[in-house]
């Protein structure tokens, strides 16, 4: 069974920076494309970024309100996915989902205060 | 960055067919953009639902089924049960980024 779980989520202020995690099983995780997708309270989904599989170059893209801030890594001897996010803003606030595309987590709260 | 469109809303009849499109900014949507859709409940995460424009995951119900028509994306669901009342969300590649559609809220009534 696949399993997507992320952690790392909390409270932090306005120009702080938080690691999530994302913890894989079920699947072969050094194979998959891994994305971040964000949903802000009582909004749609929002992809935050990208991380490709090391076969395949393992390079990143991410979505322009995230920038320069966020950054994606892996490691596939964990089968663990992280977002390193920096310079917080307090829009940055939203449940953040680990998703393979196929298969997703049940998400971690981020709450940015200002 | 390229915006994705989607019905805000639409309603449904128990056992009826509904259509549910996604298009882009940037012109038609193809195969090329490997549409995805997924259905979310209130308080759950996303499930996907279909992939690359039309393959369907093992959870996938047999009365949900992707294409493209008219330059977008499209899902259909044929026999809507009161179960499939959700939001639906499409999702397109660009070359690297991926864009969510703004959802449409299917109500099943």
């Amino acid at each position: 069974e696949v399993q997507l779980v992320e952690s790392g989520g909390g409270l932090v202020k306005a120009g702080g920076s938080l690691r999530l995690s994302c913890a894989a099983s079920g699947f072969t995780f050094s194979n998959a494309w891994m994305s971040w997708v964000r949903q802000a309270p009582g909004k749609g989904l929002e992809w935050v970024g990208r991380i490709k599989s090391k076969t395949d170059g393992g390079t990143t893209d991410f979505a322009t309100p995230v920038k320069g801030r966020f950054s994606i890594s892996r490691d596939d001897s964990k089968t663990t996915l992280y977002l390193q996010m920096n310079s917080l803003k307090t829009e940055d606030t939203a449940v953040y989902y680990c998703t393979s595309a196929l298969s997703w987590g049940q998400g971690t709260l981020v709450t940015v205060s200002s | 960055q390229a915006v994705v469109t989607q019905e805000p809303s639409l309603t449904v009849s128990p056992g009826g067919t509904v259509t549910l499109t996604c298009g882009s900014s940037t012109g038609a949507v193809t195969s090329g953009h490997y549409p995805y859709w997924f259905q979310q409940k209130p308080g759950q995460a996303p499930r996907t639902l279909i992939y690359d424009t039309s393959k369907k995951q093992s959870w996938t119900p047999a009365r949900f089924s992707g294409s493209l028509l008219g330059g977008k994306a499209a899902l259909t669901l044929s026999g809507a049960q009161p179960e499939d009342e959700a939001e639906y969300y499409c999702f397109v590649s660009y070359s690297g980024i991926r864009v969510f559609g703004g959802g449409t809220k299917l109500t099943v009534l």
